[in-house]
């Protein structure tokens, strides 16, 4: 069973501050690493995609894998109110699997 | 505008009804998934089809039945709606791995 584990928070931070959030995964052979933005009500929003260790940045965004430690994070710099939302990490199976095993989500709130 | 739609956005039912849920998508992609999220958040893939062909079928009860006429569109059928059906149901489609959400359908069952 492939599991995707996140802190189900809230993770509340200041605005301006950095917010950091984190993601493990069982399935050693997973290769797509996804975080999504779901506001309340809303649908998931795809934010970021990683593949392969190290950094990627995307504006204020900043997602990081390690795949020796099964691990998967992502930063949000100078954080604002508008941040303030469920965060959900998502990992696919090896090349050529259409399947992505999402977390339960990480609820962020940036407090003014 | 390029997009997943889904319709109905709501859609309240006795138990015991039979609805349907279509989807759509004009973003050129070959797969579309359906997923199922319940009150507590959890986002959980149900089907998935590739040009028309049935790639993943997860345990879902059988009174669930996509149907996927073409590659742009994923409907699903629900026969004999139960209570704990109540969720709000996404349909998406990928390009490679990244898959796009349709806005979603909040099925309420009483």
């Amino acid at each position: 069973q492939k599991e995707v584990e996140q802190n189900s928070g809230p993770l509340s931070v200041p605005e301006g501050a950095i917010a950091s959030l984190n993601c493990t995964y069982s399935d050693r052979v997973s290769q797509s690493f996804f975080w999504y933005r779901q506001y309340s009500g809303k649908s998931p929003e795809l934010i970021m995609s990683i593949y392969s260790n190290g950094d990627k940045e995307d504006g204020r965004f900043t997602a990081q894998l390690n795949k020796a430690s099964q691990y998967v994070s992502l930063l949000i710099r100078d954080s604002q109110p508008s941040d303030s939302a469920t965060y959900l990490c998502a990992v696919n199976a090896g090349a050529g699997s259409y399947q992505l095993t999402f977390g339960k989500g990480t609820k962020l709130s940036v407090i003014p | 505008d390029t997009a997943v739609s889904q319709t109905p956005k709501y859609l309240v039912t006795q138990m015991g009804n039979d609805k349907s849920i279509k989807c759509e998508q004009n973003l050129g992609h070959d797969t579309m998934y359906w997923y199922k999220q319940d009150s507590k958040k959890f986002l959980k893939i149900m089907f998935s089809y590739n040009n028309k062909e049935l790639i993943i079928n997860e345990t879902v009860p059988n009174r669930f039945s996509p149907k996927s006429p073409d590659k742009a569109h994923l409907n699903l059928h629900i026969n004999s709606l139960e209570l704990g059906d109540s969720a709000v149901y996404f349909c998406a489609s990928s390009r490679a791995n990244e898959q796009f959400f349709g806005p979603g359908t909040r099925l309420t069952v009483l």
